[in-house]
C-alpha cells in the first residue's frame, strides 16, 4: 500500500554510464516531481509533470530526461553520468501543482564512481 | 530557485525541551507548509498554514506566520528522541513553491 514508490533504492555506477530511476504513485494524483538532494540536504526541484505534461523544467543538464508514460508514473533517465550527479533523488506527487501538500517517495541514493 | 532560508541550520536539545526553528521567505505567499525528513527517508508533510492565519496547532506542533516579516516558525513542545530529523519549510505562491534550506534537529535522550 505504498503511496509513492521508487526503484531502485540504491544505485552505484561508473562515470559515463546511463541509468534510469522509476517512480510510481497510487494516490490518484495529477502532479509528480523529481528532486535532487545533495550532501548538505539542499533540496532542488528538477522537473514537474501535471497529467503527463511538463510544467516545471528547472536548469538541469540536458543529460537528465524525465518521462511520464501516464500520470501515475514519472521516470528519470540520466545519460553520461558524472561524479557531481551523486546525490539522493526524490520523487513526489501532489493532487494539484504547486501549493498542494506533496507526498514523497523514499529516495534513490545514486553514487557515481 | 531556492528562496527560503531556515535557521538555525542545526539545533541540539535535551528530551523534554522545546525546539523552535524559523523560516524566512522572499515573496508573498498563499500558504506555507512544514515537512519533516527522518534520516534516509523522504519528506513528510506536517502542517499547513494559510496566509490569512497567524497561528496553527497540531498536537505538539505550533506554527506561526508573520506575513509582514515574511517569516514563519515551527515550535515542537516537549521534544522526544523520535523528533530527531531535518525540518523544511515550503512557501507557496500560485503555482510556484520553494523549499527552505532545512534545520537539522537532534533530541538527546
Amino acid at each position: 500500500d505504498t503511496a509513492v514508490s521508487q526503484t531502485p533504492k540504491y544505485l552505484v555506477t561508473q562515470m559515463g554510464n546511463d541509468k534510469s530511476i522509476k517512480c510510481e504513485q497510487n494516490l490518484g494524483h495529477d502532479t509528480m516531481y523529481w528532486y535532487k538532494q545533495d550532501s548538505k540536504k539542499f533540496l532542488k526541484i528538477m522537473f514537474s509533470y501535471n497529467n503527463k505534461e511538463l510544467i516545471i523544467n528547472e536548469t538541469v543538464p540536458n543529460r537528465f530526461s524525465p518521462k511520464s508514460p501516464d500520470k501515475a508514473h514519472l521516470n528519470l533517465h540520466i545519460n553520461s553520468l558524472e561524479l557531481g550527479d551523486s546525490a539522493v533523488y526524490f520523487c513526489a506527487s501532489s493532487l494539484y501543482p504547486g501549493t498542494d501538500e506533496q507526498f514523497f517517495g523514499p529516495g534513490t541514493r545514486l553514487t557515481v564512481l | 530557485s531556492q528562496q527560503g532560508e531556515e535557521d538555525p541550520q542545526a539545533l541540539s536539545i535535551q528530551e523534554g525541551e522545546n525546539a523552535t526553528m524559523n523560516c524566512s521567505y522572499k515573496t508573498s505567499i498563499n500558504n506555507l507548509q512544514w515537512y519533516r525528513q527522518n534520516s534516509g527517508r523522504g519528506l513528510v508533510h506536517l502542517i499547513l498554514i494559510r496566509s490569512n492565519e497567524r497561528e496553527k496547532h497540531s498536537g505538539r506542533l505550533r506554527v506561526t506566520l508573520d506575513t509582514s516579516k515574511k517569516s514563519s516558525s515551527l515550535l515542537i513542545t516537549a521534544s522526544r528522541a523520535a523528533d530527531t530529523a531535518s525540518y523544511f519549510c515550503k512557501s507557496n505562491t500560485g503555482n510556484q513553491f520553494y523549499f527552505g534550506t532545512g534545520t537539522s534537529l537532534t533530541v538527546i535522550p
